[in-house]
């Protein structure tokens, strides 16, 4: 079983739809969490940090369930140039070798 | 503030030849990150530094080599490259300070080895 598992998708949206990704852990000592964007041949970038007690960016809402392992990406109102792949990122805070990225999903929102 | 950066941004080799990857980062980050991603796929670990002078093995170390002389740089060197290590190597830095963990990346060096 992998540490971080996401849902590859393909997940393929209209304009203007909500979309949902989950991300689950395999390490209940994890401590950090992220969600990064990687556009196509392009390098990772941060997209937010999540909470515990959840956080919004605009269109953008993360939340972490500790008691499950998961974390989770809330995108509302989608926009063609949110298509890209969202990773999720789990961290070790005490072991700086242990940031484990999942494989992302891979969103396309189309007109 | 140019954030990592990473020369050079293409390169092809030859099997058996050898080459150094370049990073370097002016945020003044102690922890900086070699990572692997090969088409399709997630980023793997090659090699981490914890701070100048400390460097520790990641998840898919073979065929590379490190070193982290001072805070700013840490080159990944190929020693007699492999067609398996046509991928595109991202390098990372992190504050790992102060609540902060998250990872600014490099832009890529996209190798490629035949």
């Amino acid at each position: 079983r992998k540490e971080v598992e996401q849902d590859p998708g393909p997940f393929n949206v209209p304009e203007g739809a909500t979309v949902a990704f989950n991300c689950t852990y395999s390490n209940s000592a994890s401590q950090s969490f992220f969600w990064y964007r990687q556009d196509c041949r392009k390098e990772p970038k941060l997209l937010m940090s999540v909470y515990s007690s959840g956080n919004e960016d605009g269109r953008f809402t993360a939340q972490l369930n500790r008691a499950s392992q998961y974390i989770s990406l809330l995108i509302r109102d989608s926009k063609l140039s949110d298509s890209a792949t969202y990773l999720c990122v789990v961290i070790l805070n005490t072991n700086a070798g242990k940031s484990t990225f999942g494989d992302g999903t891979t969103l396309t929102v189309k007109p | 503030n140019a954030g990592v950066t990473q020369t050079p941004k293409f390169r092809i080799l030859k099997i058996g030849q050898s080459m150094t990857l370049q990073c370097t980062q002016d945020m003044n980050h102690n922890y900086m990150y070699w990572y692997r991603q090969d088409p399709g796929m997630g980023l793997k670990l090659i090699y981490y530094s914890v701070g100048a002078g400390i460097t520790d093995k990641g998840e898919v170390p073979n065929g590379y080599n490190v070193s982290r002389s001072t805070t700013e740089d840490f080159p990944l060197r190929l020693e007699l490259a492999a067609p398996s290590q046509t991928s595109v190597y991202f390098c990372a830095s992190s504050p790992r300070a102060g609540g902060r963990y998250e990872q600014y990346f490099g832009p890529g060096t996209r190798l490629t080895v035949t």
